[in-house]
């Protein structure tokens, strides 16, 4: 276990609607990274916050959106869902030891469906 | 931009075969390394990563991984499988030069290890 939890486990919705996922970091981390997985791909990096502002964004429209609150969990919204956005959405936690590159501690991911 | 390349989906092997799964990297700069593994049923976990020094790098589990600057590859390797091996991996790299934690995710390889 890495003591990175995310919620809900399973998710279903139709298009069109908004979602919000959660994530409660790794005590003592203070960096959290979002990520999609589609079947058969790796993860792909959507955002990073770094207290409690992003740092680091990739190629995802703006309607992925993040939070990240004093305690260093965090939130992400997705707004106009599409069908394409049905993946495992996974979290992950670090220490912020310096520059770019430390190790990851990922959460268990949240299976998105889009109906 | 940044991006992995794994060569091969999928491996089925032998017990007590040798391993090795390719990586190839596209990036000019200097490079953070990593290989992550996924057991069934587990969330991702950190294999080893390379930074700087050695760049014969030692894991968990009797893995190891070479960095090959003027190939732009991190090949993994395993004198010998067991079936417990039986997992993803999936090699990753981050931007040394990067004050972001955008760490980039190959496709991922699947491995079988018949016993």
């Amino acid at each position: 276990e890495t003591g990175v939890t995310q919620s809900p486990t399973h998710l279903i919705k139709t298009r069109g609607q908004q979602v919000t996922l959660r994530c409660s970091s790794q005590s003592g981390h203070n960096t959290v990274s979002w990520y999609q997985q589609a079947l058969g791909q790796g993860p792909q990096f959507i955002f990073q916050y770094y207290r409690e502002e992003e740092n680091g964004r990739g190629n995802f429209p703006p309607r992925f959106s993040g939070l990240q609150f004093p305690n260093y969990s965090s939130e992400l919204n997705v707004n106009a869902l599409e069908l394409d956005d049905s993946a495992l959405y996974l979290c992950a936690s670090s220490p912020r030891e310096g520059q770019g590159g430390e190790k990851l501690f990922f959460g268990s991911g949240t299976q998105l469906s889009v109906l | 931009a940044q991006s992995v390349s794994q060569h091969n989906h999928h491996v089925i092997l032998s017990e007590a075969a040798s391993l090795e799964l390719g990586c190839n990297y596209s990036y000019g700069g200097t490079v953070n390394l990593f290989w992550y593994v996924q057991y069934p049923g587990q969330h991702l976990q950190l294999l080893l990563k390379y930074f700087s020094g050695d760049p014969l790098v030692k894991g968990i589990k009797g893995f190891e991984a070479e960095f090959i600057k003027s190939k732009f590859s991190f090949n993994l390797r395993k004198p010998s499988v067991q079936w417990s091996d039986t997992a993803e991996y999936f090699c990753a790299v981050n931007a040394g030069d990067s004050s972001a934690s955008k760490i980039i995710f190959g496709s991922g390889t699947r491995l079988s290890i018949r016993p």
